[in-house]
């Protein structure tokens, strides 16, 4: 099993839909979890950090569930330029501090 | 304007050369990183330093090195020892290693 797991997708929304990415983890020591946005061909960039209580920030919405060991991104009012990969990324202490991305969710929003 | 500078942004390696990829940090981070991403692929880390004059090896070390003489900069050379060095190669900072980090544009090496 993978540390970090996501849907590699492709999802393809309408403009204006809400869509939802899941990510589970293995360790269940985690204690850092992040979402990133990466763009065809270009470094990751933070999108969110995540907290045990959850967050938004505008149309997104990150939670955090450690009894079941995943986290979530939610989307709301899509647009074009949210057509991205987003990145999963979990921090644990395994025998020294580890920084675990997942290998991506494309989403494809179109017009 | 701070941040991560990597350079080049192309990098040509001919068969049986070293090259080395810069990555310079003005944020004042005690942490760096260097990443590999095979297209379609996610991060896979190469090394990291926590702090100056000291560097641990990561997941796919093997046919790399690195130095960290300065806390600003990072360098990554690839030896030819790397047989497969064809990759987009990402340096990121942190303040330590419980926070986000913060990526460089890249470096793309390809083989000649």
């Amino acid at each position: 099993r993978k540390e970090v797991e996501q849907d590699p997708g492709p999802f393809n929304v309408p403009e204006g839909a809400t869509v939802a990415f899941n990510c589970t983890y293995s360790n269940s020591a985690s204690q850092s979890f992040f979402w990133y946005r990466q763009d065809c061909r270009k470094e990751p960039k933070l999108l969110m950090s995540v907290y045990s209580s959850g967050n938004e920030d505008g149309r997104f919405t990150a939670q955090l569930n450690r009894a079941s060991q995943y986290i979530s991104l939610l989307i709301r009012d899509s647009k074009l330029s949210d057509s991205a990969t987003y990145l999963c990324v979990v921090g644990a202490w395994d025998g020294g501090f580890k920084t675990i991305f997942g290998a991506g969710t494309r989403l494809f929003v179109k017009a | 304007d701070g941040g991560i500078t990597q350079s080049p942004k192309y990098l040509f390696r001919k068969e049986g050369q070293n090259v080395t990829l810069s990555c310079e940090q003005n944020l004042n981070h005690d942490a760096m990183y260097w990443y590999r991403q095979d297209p379609g692929q996610g991060l896979r880390l190469i090394y990291y330093s926590q702090i100056v004059n000291d560097f641990q090896k990561g997941d796919i070390a093997e046919g790399y090195s690195v130095s960290r003489e300065k806390k600003e900069s990072f360098p990554l050379t690839v030896t030819s020892a790397q047989k497969n060095p064809t990759a987009f190669y990402l340096c990121a900072s942190g303040t330590d290693s419980n926070q986000p980090q913060h990526f460089g544009d890249g470096t793309r090496l390809s083989i000649l």
